[in-house]
């Protein structure tokens, strides 16, 4: 079964600085790799993904996230911090079938 | 072009009531999924249909069932409303099942 751990529920940075939000999947077979991006009272939006191939997927908004195969790992980092940036952020994972499973999500503050 | 769109915004149930949920995909789209994203938590897969059949459902009870028309909109239904039921039930169109999903800005439903 694949499940996805997103480490910090709340992640706080000033502007400018360096973003990483954390996340580790468990996948028996090759995973397709998500990160989401909510906005208050809004959907989700697709920030990035990795299917195959490069292991660093670049995305937009300056995101880009690195799928490491022997960490199990997707963090998504971002190097300047911008006060748009604040909302919500979700790695999913698929893996052999339909289903989507996604992480509990980690807030992201910006501080001026 | 629309986006996907889903009806109504927001909804306040009572216990034990029946409610119906609606999904317009993207023109061209043939699949949709259906999440609940409970506050404070990442969307749980519910349901995904593609041309009318369903093909994925997640681990809901059988209060829960979705149906796709001929146009692919989509609804989705919930008897015997239960407080748990509460959440932001998110709708996703892809022009087939394995293809990105495009997220709608979700109905909120509320059990009192």
């Amino acid at each position: 079964a694949q499940s996805v751990t997103q480490l910090g529920s709340h992640v706080s940075v000033s502007e400018g600085a360096l973003v990483l939000l954390r996340c580790n999947y468990s996948s028996s077979v090759p995973p397709y790799l998500f990160w989401y991006v909510q906005y208050p009272n809004q959907g989700l939006q697709l920030l990035l993904k990795y299917t195959t191939g490069a292991t660093l997927v670049k995305g937009i908004n300056g995101f880009e996230a690195e799928f490491k195969k022997s960490e199990t790992s997707f963090h998504l980092t971002k190097p300047s911090a911008h006060m748009s940036d604040a909302a919500e952020y979700f790695c999913a994972v698929r893996a052999g079938g339909f289903k989507t499973i996604f992480g509990a999500g980690t807030r992201l503050f910006v501080k001026a | 072009d629309a986006g996907v769109t889903q009806s109504p915004t927001h909804l306040i149930k009572t216990r034990g009531q029946h409610v119906t949920l609606r999904c317009s995909p993207i023109s061209g789209h043939k699949s949709v999924s259906w999440y609940q994203q409970v506050l404070g938590q990442g969307p749980q897969f519910i349901f995904q249909y593609y041309e009318k059949e369903e093909r994925g459902r997640g681990n809901f009870p059988d209060r829960f069932s979705a149906r796709q028309f001929p146009n692919y909109s989509s609804e989705l239904n919930v008897n015997a409303l239960l407080l748990g039921d509460s959440a932001l039930y998110l709708c996703a169109s892809s022009l087939a099942p394995y293809n990105e999903q495009f997220f709608g800005p979700g109905t909120r439903l509320t059990v009192l």
